[in-house]
């Protein structure tokens, strides 16, 4: 069964680096979206983005985040200067189409900014 | 946003049917109603979702009111696999981003 592919699984970074994650969506899939859970909390929803622009984003989504996909197969979450706030767990998640209602999640990327 | 109430958690035995339900008083017309969950250290996964009617695939069936402010999810035979945080919510139809709350956590014994 075909699924979105996230890496690392788990990345350590000090505070005040860039931090890069990695998502690989599902092949013929369109739409994608980021969402973050802090430990013990809701999944958040972070920005969506379709056809090499954003759709819709979030109040955490700030001028430190930006997204990207720049190759036609990669998806990524960039933090420009991390806070230790912004550890959480990242998913990655795609759909096909608009209408089609079922988005795929990736397995998350742990992020833990020391 | 629409709201959701959903019992923070319930419990199953094995191979019982399990009956979750949520509350959406304040839902509009155009309102879809997803279930996903959550297992253990995974990302959420789709499991059903509907508008007005009732619904059913492998996974689940979904039991909407006839006023839509209520739903019921479905599993007609809990494993141990089911355990798991459940999440209904609602997804206006002018956006697919999805907000979810602190949803069902659900205890499966063998």
């Amino acid at each position: 069964e075909p699924e979105v592919t996230q890496t690392p699984s788990h990345q350590v970074t000090q505070m005040g680096q860039e931090v890069i994650l990695r998502c690989v969506p599902i092949s013929n899939h369109l739409y994608f979206y980021w969402y973050r859970q802090i430990l013990g909390q809701k999944v958040e929803f972070l920005v969506s983005f379709y056809n090499n622009e954003i759709s819709e984003k979030s109040e955490i989504f700030d001028d430190q985040f930006s997204v990207e996909r720049p190759d036609g197969s990669n998806f990524t979450l960039k933090i420009r200067s991390t806070k230790l706030e912004d550890s959480a767990m990242y998913f990655c998640a795609s759909k096909q189409t608009a209408m089609n209602t079922e988005a795929f999640f990736g397995q998350g990327t742990r992020l833990t900014v020391v | 946003d629409a709201k959701t109430t959903q019992p923070n958690s319930m419990e199953s035995n094995e191979e019982e049917p399990v009956h979750l339900p949520c509350n959406h008083s304040t839902i509009s017309g155009t309102d879809y109603i997803h279930w996903y969950r959550q297992l253990p250290s995974q990302g959420p996964e789709y499991v059903i979702h509907g508008l007005t009617s009732n619904v059913n695939n492998r996974m689940a069936s979904l039991a909407i009111a006839e006023d839509r402010k209520s739903s019921t999810l479905i599993l007609h035979r809990a494993t141990l696999r089911d355990a798991a945080v459940y999440y209904c919510i609602l997804r206006p139809y002018n956006t697919d981003k999805l907000i979810f709350g602190t949803g069902t956590r659900l205890q499966v014994f063998p």
